[in-house]
């Protein structure tokens, strides 16, 4: 069925420093994979999205690549700050105005 | 604010209670979607409504159940509820056109004692 890994679940990562998280899709149907950043007791919030027809998409500090071949999907977040800690989750979904599948989730800790 | 309104935003109730969730969505968004987060995890998907029907279910318990009215907002209700349930319920809503992320609503915590 429909899944999604992602990893890794935790990453403490200093200030400045870059962080890569990295999600598998099992359904290779999937053609949009956003990403959501959550903080502590609050809701998810969209931060970047890709759909499968673009390899790569950046907006300031976060990217996002995506390789359909091998079903995989990373953000990358680089010059870390304190805010952007944090949990993010990958998702993946097979058409448009359908079902989000998410991952597990990755904790960032970003050290002063 | 996000523009998906939920309510109650806390909610507190014994085993065995029944309890309804509710959830507007964005003004002009037709697709509602329901999610379970429980501690430590993800965001499990419950069932998805579009325009009043039901478009998707996910790992919906049969002691859950959905519906979207005509105005467009919808309600989950939970019943002979366990202490497993205890969980954030979020509700998100989607446009009908464009690849638009979802957007969520702020979530009910349920407590079961």
């Amino acid at each position: 069925g429909e899944n999604v890994e992602q990893h890794p679940s935790t990453l403490s990562v200093q200030e400045g420093d870059s962080a890569v998280i990295k999600c598998t899709y099992s359904d290779s149907a999937s053609n949009y994979f956003p990403w959501y950043k959550q903080e502590l007791g609050k809701r998810p919030q969209l931060i970047i999205d890709i759909r499968s027809n673009v390899g790569e998409k950046k907006d300031q500090r976060i990217a996002v690549t995506l390789n359909k071949t091998a079903k995989h999907f990373s953000l990358h977040i680089t010059e870390t700050q304190p805010e952007d800690s944090a949990v993010y989750f990958c998702a993946a979904s097979i058409n448009q105005g359908g079902k989000l599948i998410f991952g597990q989730g990755t904790e960032l800790s970003v050290k002063p | 604010d996000s523009g998906v309104t939920q309510t109650p935003k806390h909610l507190i109730t014994a085993t065995g209670q029944r309890v309804t969730l509710r959830c507007s969505p964005r003004s002009g968004d037709l697709s509602v979607y329901w999610y379970q987060q429980s501690l430590d995890q993800g965001l499990q998907f419950l069932i998805q409504y579009y325009n009043g029907e039901e478009r998707a279910k996910g790992n919906i318990l049969e002691r859950f159940s959905a519906q979207q009215f005509p105005d467009l907002h919808s309600e989950l209700n939970l019943s002979s509820l366990e202490l497993g349930d205890s969980a954030l319920y979020f509700c998100a809503s989607s446009p009908t056109t464009g690849w638009e992320g979802y957007t969520f609503g702020s979530g009910t915590r349920l407590t079961v004692v």
